[in-house]
């Protein structure tokens, strides 16, 4: 089956602590993104990449920090820096053969810093 | 710079009801607009998208929207809603320039029995 898996569904971090969110995706995707949602203000973008060893930042990024080592991985770690790190998260991919390509999402991470 | 708006956070209707969720754009080259439903604790699923052509874009679910760019909006109806409609939905449109979707705020539709 192709898709995008996400993991952990569920993590708990302690305030100070680095955490790191899985997602892979089996689609052959060119671009992935990283979205955080939080009650209400819909979904905000953290990071993108379009291409394997490039990303580029989205309106949120501070705290938080990505890698692109492989088409079918992007990674997102979220630092002790970012300062609310409570939300849900939204990982997803998209082909670039055309700008009517659909972007698709996975399930999601939910992080709750204790 | 673009934005989405979603004017209604909430909306309740009841079962086999029509359904009208509204949304405008505000962006000045052609949009490109989608509408997306979440289920509660997951991810979005696509509804449906225009991009150009007929203004009237139908979808997955007994969806469709009507894009109206003299009103920049993009609304979602569905003539007879389902109890397993209730979810949020979201609209969003794409910049060309990096592929980057701008979501707006996001309708939860309850559905009443």
């Amino acid at each position: 089956d192709g898709g995008i898996t996400q993991s952990p569904k569920y993590l708990f971090r302690k305030e100070g602590q680095n955490v790191t969110l899985s997602c892979e995706q089996n689609l052959n995707h060119d671009a992935m993104y990283w979205y955080r949602q939080d009650p209400g203000q819909g979904l905000r973008l953290i990071y993108y990449s379009q291409i394997v060893n490039d990303f580029q930042k989205g309106d949120i990024a501070e705290g938080y920090s990505v890698s692109r080592e492989k088409k079918e991985s992007f990674p997102l770690t979220v630092t002790s820096a970012q300062k609310n790190p409570t939300a849900f998260y939204l990982c997803a991919s998209k082909g670039l053969a055309g700008i009517s390509d659909t972007q698709y999402f996975g399930p999601g991470t939910r992080l709750t810093v204790l | 710079a673009q934005s989405v708006t979603q004017p209604d956070i909430h909306i309740t209707v009841s079962e086999g009801a029509s359904l009208e969720l509204r949304c405008n754009y505000s962006y000045g080259a052609t949009p490109y607009l989608f509408w997306y439903v979440q289920s509660p604790g997951q991810g979005l699923q696509l509804l449906l998208k225009y991009f150009s052509g007929d203004t009237l874009v139908q979808g997955i679910k007994g969806f469709e929207a009507e894009f109206k760019r003299s009103q920049s909006s993009f609304n979602l109806r569905k003539p007879s809603v389902h109890w397993s409609d209730a979810a949020e939905y979201f609209c969003a449109d794409l910049k060309a320039a990096g592929n980057k979707l701008t979501f707006g705020g996001g309708t939860r539709v309850l559905v009443k029995p």
